[in-house]
């Protein structure tokens, strides 16, 4: 089983409408984050998470909320889905201070 | 806000040819990690660099940490028909924080 798991890997929906892309880890870590990947923009941060009760927005946070539920969980939603949201959004951990990232497989969303 | 820029986005190489692919943070940065995504693929770890001026080497691979720590580096030599993907640099501020990432170099291959 991979270390970091994102529920659906591919998903569609449509406008205005509200979805949660979920991100589980065995890794232990206390660090999560949650990235988007657009042709040409790189990897994105939405929003982090240091610990349980942290979180903080990332470079494009508007539209997006989070919530980390336990120290495994942490979990995306577009409150209301607008076409430029798709893209590929991935999940990350890794343990405090100054470690590798690891990343789930990716989750494809297309809004249309 | 910490930015890291990176160039070029796109290298088309012959097998055989040498790669180079640039990082450069608006800010000193404490660390910057590498990835490879191989198309279809995820983000993989592949090295960290933390001291200024540090050089460090992978088979064909070397990545340098400049002395100023705002601008790094990763170069192929002799590239192989493996080495096809995206290569991320990504930067973290002082204590460690919040990993950013560059927008990625992606590297082919002719055979």
């Amino acid at each position: 089983d991979a270390d970091v798991t994102q529920t659906p890997r591919n998903r569609i929906t449509k406008t205005g409408k509200r979805i949660m892309l979920e991100c589980s880890q065995t890794k232990g870590h206390d660090r999560m984050y949650w990235y988007r990947q657009d042709p040409g923009l790189g990897l994105r941060l939405i929003y982090y998470s240091f610990d349980v009760k942290d979180i903080n927005k990332g470079e494009i946070s508007d539209g997006y909320s989070v919530s980390r539920q336990a120290q495994a969980k942490f979990s995306l939603s577009l409150e209301s889905a607008i076409p430029n949201q798709t893209a590929l959004y991935f999940c990350a951990t890794s343990d405090s201070g100054y470690t590798e990232a690891f990343f789930g497989q990716g989750t494809r969303l297309t809004v249309v | 806000g910490q930015q890291v820029m990176q160039i070029p986005q796109y290298q088309h190489v012959q097998e055989g040819e040498d790669f180079t692919t640039y990082c450069n943070s608006s800010t000193t940065l404490s660390n910057i990690q590498w990835y490879k995504q191989r198309p279809g693929g995820h983000p993989v770890f592949l090295i960290q660099l933390v001291k200024s001026g540090e050089v460090k080497k992978q088979k064909r691979l070397t990545f340098q940490f400049g002395e100023a720590k705002k601008n790094s580096s990763l170069h192929i030599t002799a590239t192989q028909t493996t080495d096809v993907g995206t290569y991320f640099c990504a930067g973290q501020g002082n204590q460690g924080g919040k990993l950013i990432f560059g927008q990625g170099t992606e590297l082919s291959v002719k055979p």
